[in-house]
């Protein structure tokens, strides 16, 4: 199993320009999130979906937008970037249990915003 | 202010030495779970805890839960190098509302030979 990849694993972007972050998971989770990592700042969920056709925002989720059409998929879309928006992108996913809900994370996307 | 406080935020330690992190929450932890993340990389799962007093190890790590105080502690035992990184603590505020997890600001760690 290849796990959670994502691609990119860098960007530069433009002010204004936009991008979509891949996300695919192969070990059949229902759940896949997106998060941001900011320095000294932990990760922000940004968006989440707990299955396919199903998504809900997070604690940090404007200026994104996200869909599921696959339980494989989780793609994050930036439609006009910001410099707020340089941040490190994680994808994740996890099994639909209750308490035990151990999420298994992407390598990341460094995205930078000018 | 964070929901989930890690500290300290940051730690210096000689290899050999012993180290404990704590990360304290102001609400209700439904499970608590403890990565760890390499510079440049995605985060690797440590240990998850999910009742009062459970206690896990995997190899010189060590992670307790203490329901009543909303804290968890990981305790690593005579330090080397490749524990170096950063440590992050998730925990679930929110009883089975999409397995969402918040997360503390991290612990960075660095262990000098």
């Amino acid at each position: 199993n290849a796990g959670v990849t994502q691609t990119p694993k860098f960007r530069i972007l433009k002010i204004g320009q936009s991008m979509t972050l891949q996300c695919t998971q192969d070990m059949n989770h229902n759940y896949m999130y997106w998060y941001r990592q900011d320095p000294g700042m932990g990760l922000k969920l940004i968006y989440y979906s707990v299955g396919a056709g199903i998504t809900d925002k997070g604690e940090v989720p404007n200026g994104y937008n996200v869909s599921r059409s696959t339980t494989e998929d989780f793609p994050l879309r930036l439609e006009l970037a910001a410099p707020s928006q340089t941040s490190v992108y994680f994808c994740a996913s996890s099994y639909s249990t209750g308490r035990g809900n151990e999420q298994y994370f992407g390598p990341g996307t460094r995205l930078t915003v000018t | 202010s964070q929901e989930l406080e890690q500290s300290p935020q940051s730690l210096i330690v000689q290899e050999g030495k012993n180290l404990t992190i704590n990360c304290t929450s102001s609400k209700t932890l439904y499970g608590l779970y403890w990565y760890k993340q390499k510079y440049g990389e995605g985060l690797i799962f440590l240990m998850m805890l999910q009742k009062g007093g459970e206690e896990k190890s995997h190899e010189k790590i060590t992670a307790k839960l203490d329901e009543k105080k909303q804290q968890s502690s990981l305790h690593i035992t005579a330090s080397q190098p490749s524990h170096a990184g950063i440590y992050l603590c998730g925990a679930g505020l929110f009883y089975n509302q999409g397995g969402k997890l918040i997360f503390g600001q991290g612990t960075e760690l660095s262990v000098k030979p």
